[in-house]
């Protein structure tokens, strides 16, 4: 799977939009970008996922750029409870076998401020 | 819908006993995987089953086991405990593996 890269930390106000930056600079053809937070002793949760078309659910969405290299997921309203670690991974899209598992970085976190 | 529920949430354990972990996916969800979670090495992943199938394994000693059931139901075992082993241990399932994986809220085992 390709390596991503996340900055250690980062912060922003409650109510304006957390923009939290991925680099995944090898990727692959087939590869998706994953995003998962943890946030602090709970499992880690699903947010979204893409190929290469920016994707929205109710909870975020996903840009990613048009070379695949980087990606971002925005938080548009941030709240205290999207206080979190941040997850981004890539994997195969359909993956079987040896490739089905996540691989996880150290994440960036997120702290959203009063 | 429920969902994926470990149990117990928590464990003490003394070095050398052996201990089993227990996670129930999702109705419906056939791949059940197992990560470590500690504070020096991060989320790692254990082993992954599909059907009843092992399908994929990490980097970690004999000591750990698991198997899968017919009923997707899943237990993680681990022999002969060390101090080291100490950590969150999560459970995810999922109907599809190019979905998104659910995951349980863990069980914290304690070796002493």
């Amino acid at each position: 799977d390709a390596k991503t890269t996340q900055p250690p930390s980062m912060d922003c106000a409650e109510g304006r939009a957390a923009n939290l930056p991925c680099n995944h600079s090898t990727i692959s053809g087939n590869e998706y970008v994953y995003w998962y937070r943890q946030i602090h002793s709970q499992g880690p949760q699903y947010i979204i996922h893409g190929l290469k078309n920016n994707e929205t659910n109710e909870m975020a969405s996903l840009i990613i750029t048009e070379d695949r290299k980087s990606s971002t997921l925005i938080l548009p309203h941030a709240t205290l409870r999207d206080t979190a670690v941040y997850y981004c991974i890539v994997r195969v899209g359909s993956p079987t076998g040896a490739n089905s598992k996540l691989t996880f970085g150290k994440g960036i976190t997120l702290s959203v401020r009063p | 819908k429920a969902g994926v529920t470990q149990t117990p949430r928590y464990l003490i354990k003394t070095r050398g006993q052996q201990v089993t972990l227990s996670c129930s996916p999702i109705s419906g969800h056939r791949s059940v995987s197992w990560y470590q979670q500690t504070p020096g090495q991060g989320l790692q992943f254990l082993f992954e089953y599909f059907s009843e199938t092992q399908r994929n394994k990490g980097n970690f000693p004999g000591r750990f086991s698991g198997r899968q059931f017919s009923n997707s139901r899943s237990e993680m075992n681990v022999s002969t405990l060390e101090l080291g082993d100490s950590a969150l241990y999560l459970c995810a399932s999922s109907a599809r593996t190019d979905q998104g994986y659910t995951f349980g809220s863990g069980t914290r085992l304690t070796v002493v």
